[in-house]
């Protein structure tokens, strides 16, 4: 596509449910991120993916937080069992290669009450 | 541990004025970005910026990586010039450490 997609763009669930959202980055970039923005805050880094590699899940704010990634396309950001702190947009991101710029998604808006 | 601040949180202009926005960081940098948040969400990549000075059209930004600072400069503000501003610093070969951001409100 012509830009990173993310869906669902809003998602309003109960405390204690899971949620999934979906990121599609730009076609061909090697390198994925998942970011969380609390209101009126700055960006703060969860997950990269870079080709085949590993991920580096230092960032994940606890172990309900997991995500995954086909090859280099898609990937999920799932989170187990929300809490009300969970509330943020989730924003992801995709960059060509390694510490290229990185073109930003719309975001998932999730209000967990 | 690492730090990205940004000056001033707020700023109020009316169209047609000037604005210099400045991040600080607490150590040398290798990669030093700054986007825009439109009001809507969307973050845009304005510039990479690990030293010098880069414009594009009414915008520029110049990185002193030696006194760890960075400026943005907006000239001849427009209304879509309105937004957060954030710069970020890399850490480690591909996490961004981001500011809190300049929140940039641009009066018609």
């Amino acid at each position: 596509g012509a830009g990173v997609s993310q869906s669902p763009s809003n998602k309003v669930t109960e405390k204690g449910k899971d949620v999934e959202l979906r990121c599609d980055p730009i076609s061909g970039h090697t390198a994925l991120y998942w970011y969380r923005q609390r209101l009126g805050q700055g960006l703060e880094f969860l997950i990269y993916f870079q080709g085949n590699s590993a991920p580096d899940k230092s960032g994940l704010p606890s172990d309900r937080f997991s995500a995954e990634r086909t090859g280099e396309s898609v990937s999920t950001l799932t989170i187990q069992r929300t809490q009300q702190e969970d509330s943020a947009v989730y924003l992801c991101a995709s960059s060509l290669r390694l510490r290229e710029t990185q073109y930003f998604g719309p975001g998932t808006r999730l209000l967990v009450l | 541990g690492i730090q990205v601040e940004q000056s001033p949180p707020d700023l109020i202009l009316q169209e047609g004025a000037n604005s210099t926005l400045r991040c600080n960081f607490s150590d040398s940098v290798n990669n030093l970005q700054w986007f825009h948040q439109n009001p809507w969400g969307q973050l845009i990549n304005l510039f990479y910026i690990p030293s010098g000075t880069k414009q594009n059209g009414r915008l520029s930004a110049t990185t002193v990586a030696t006194e760890r600072y960075s400026l943005l400069y907006i000239s001849s503000s427009q209304t879509t010039d309105s937004g957060v501003y954030f710069c970020a610093r890399g850490y480690s070969n591909y996490q961004l450490i981001w500011g809190a951001g300049t929140k940039l409100i641009i009066k018609p």
